[in-house]
């Protein structure tokens, strides 16, 4: 079993829906992620936290907004999205890297697999 | 510049025999770290092996292997006694020290396993 966490594993929306991605992990990472992956393509990283703050966030549209409301939880909140934003959404975590690390992997959950209608 | 170059986009063996998926790497970073994870079609992102710039000796973990060969910056996964189940996408990552947080991706190599 993943020892991260993904709700809900498959979501149908349309354009005007508001709805939220939910990511937990209980394994004290400090690092948490978002990817994007569509169908035979390596995940596209969108967003990480590190120690709850944003830390990267690779020009993603505003209709994707991230939200860490602890150290075990991650959100990401949808709203307005359109029909190319159907993908798989990969939430990971790991225990975050200084620069003195060169570990630590990815432990990913098992997605959540975007329609929008 | 692509960090991650896998040249293979599919791959085919025969069940119980060995295959070799070939990963390259480009950093000037003197630290960084190697990943392989196997990504079913279920989409699970599942972690198979790890190996630090540091690491003198390949990486083994059960079944998997990664051929370091550091001089031509190259990480091949090598499975042997290949099982119907390693059917599945396989994606080469590199993290770099002086980054942190961020992992790239090469763009996977598909393996079918035939019976």
């Amino acid at each position: 079993d993943t020892e991260v966490t993904q709700t809900p594993k498959h979501l149908v929306m349309g354009m005007t829906n508001k709805k939220s991605l939910k990511c937990e992990q209980h394994m004290g990472h400090r690092a948490m992620y978002w990817y994007k992956q569509k169908a035979k393509k390596p995940p596209e990283l969108m967003f990480v936290y590190s120690y709850e703050k944003l830390s990267i966030n690779e020009s993603v549209p505003s209709r994707f907004s991230p939200e860490c409301p602890n150290s075990s939880l991650l959100n990401l909140h949808l709203h307005a999205l359109q029909p190319e934003d159907s993908a798989l959404y990969l939430c990971a975590s790991s225990q975050g890297a200084g620069l003195h690390r060169d570990t630590g992997e990815l432990f990913f959950g098992e997605g959540s697999r975007l329609t929008v209608l | 510049a692509q960090k991650i170059t896998q040249t293979q986009p599919g791959m085919f063996v025969q069940e119980k025999e060995a295959v070799t998926l070939d990963c390259t790497y480009d950093t000037s970073d003197q630290s960084y770290g190697l990943f392989w994870y196997k990504q079913p079609s279920s989409g699970e992102m599942i972690f198979l092996i790890y190996q630090g710039s540091y690491d003198e000796q390949n990486a083994t973990e059960g079944r998997y292997s990664l051929n370091f060969q550091k001089a031509r910056k190259s990480a091949n996964l090598v499975i042997s006694a290949s099982q119907l189940g390693d059917s599945a996408m396989y994606f080469c990552a590199m993290r770099e020290v002086n980054t942190g947080n961020q992992f790239y991706f090469g763009t996977g190599t598909s393996l079918t396993v035939i019976p």
